[in-house]
């Protein structure tokens, strides 16, 4: 099945710089990777995702970059706030294992004011 | 549009007692519902798979008879955890596929933290 490693597993950045974290995954017919936002207690949010057809995909201060051939994808957050501060996930689906979402391991993203 | 909801959002039961969890596609039928569970600090762990009238998929090392799942009808699917023990403690969430397959992404219950004491 799929295997989505994901790094770092935490990050503390201060007010205003940027945050990237990336995830790699195994199943090269996966094709939808999301970003999810989780809290503490709460849901995953999607944030941002982006299909193997595109490269690049951008919404305000997140962005998202896929590299189909390394098998690796990307989040960028610009402008980070301390509301940003929250656990992060990668994800793939649509490989092997057809809709099943599988995770990366999470980020935890602190940004100090 | 496509949420869903899920019930309870809390519980807490003693221990040798089952405990059902729903959750219920509002405005989108859920042909495929997912169930995981999320211990702290750690990532979401796929549970099981279920197709509405077909049985769960269950993933390697999840008890099929102690986390029971019931997809009877596209609005509503049901994990029911028999026999809980302290182990048991986690936070349980559902997520459905939107569109076969996921070509439309996926949406998530609000999560339900389930204590055994």
């Amino acid at each position: 099945g799929e295997n989505v490693e994901q790094h770092p597993s935490t990050l503390s950045v201060q007010e205003g710089d940027s945050a990237v974290i990336k995830c790699t995954y195994s199943d090269s017919a996966s094709n939808y990777f999301p970003w999810y936002k989780q809290e503490l207690g709460k849901r995953p949010q999607l944030i941002i995702d982006i299909r193997s057809n595109v490269g690049e995909k951008k919404d305000q201060r997140i962005a998202v970059t896929l590299n189909k051939t390394a098998k690796h994808f990307s989040l960028h957050i610009t402008e980070t706030q301390p509301e940003d501060s929250a656990v992060y996930f990668c994800a793939a689906s649509g490989g092997s294992g057809y809709s099943t979402l599988t995770f990366g391991k999470g980020t935890m993203l602190l940004v100090s004011p | 549009g496509a949420v869903v909801s899920q019930h309870p959002s809390w519980v807490i039961c003693k221990s040798g007692t089952s405990v059902k969890i729903e959750c219920r596609s509002l405005d989108f039928q859920a042909t495929t519902m997912f169930w995981y569970r999320q211990f702290p600090k750690q990532s979401l762990m796929l549970m099981a798979t279920s197709n509405e009238g077909s049985k769960a998929t269950y993933e390697q090392g999840v008890e099929k008879d102690k986390f029971l799942i019931n997809h009877a009808s596209l609005t509503l699917s049901t994990l029911t955890v028999t026999s809980a023990h302290p182990e048991d403690s986690s936070f349980y969430i559902c997520s459905a596929s939107i569109g076969q397959g996921g070509t439309y992404g996926y949406t998530f219950g609000s999560g339900t933290r389930l204590t055994v004491v």
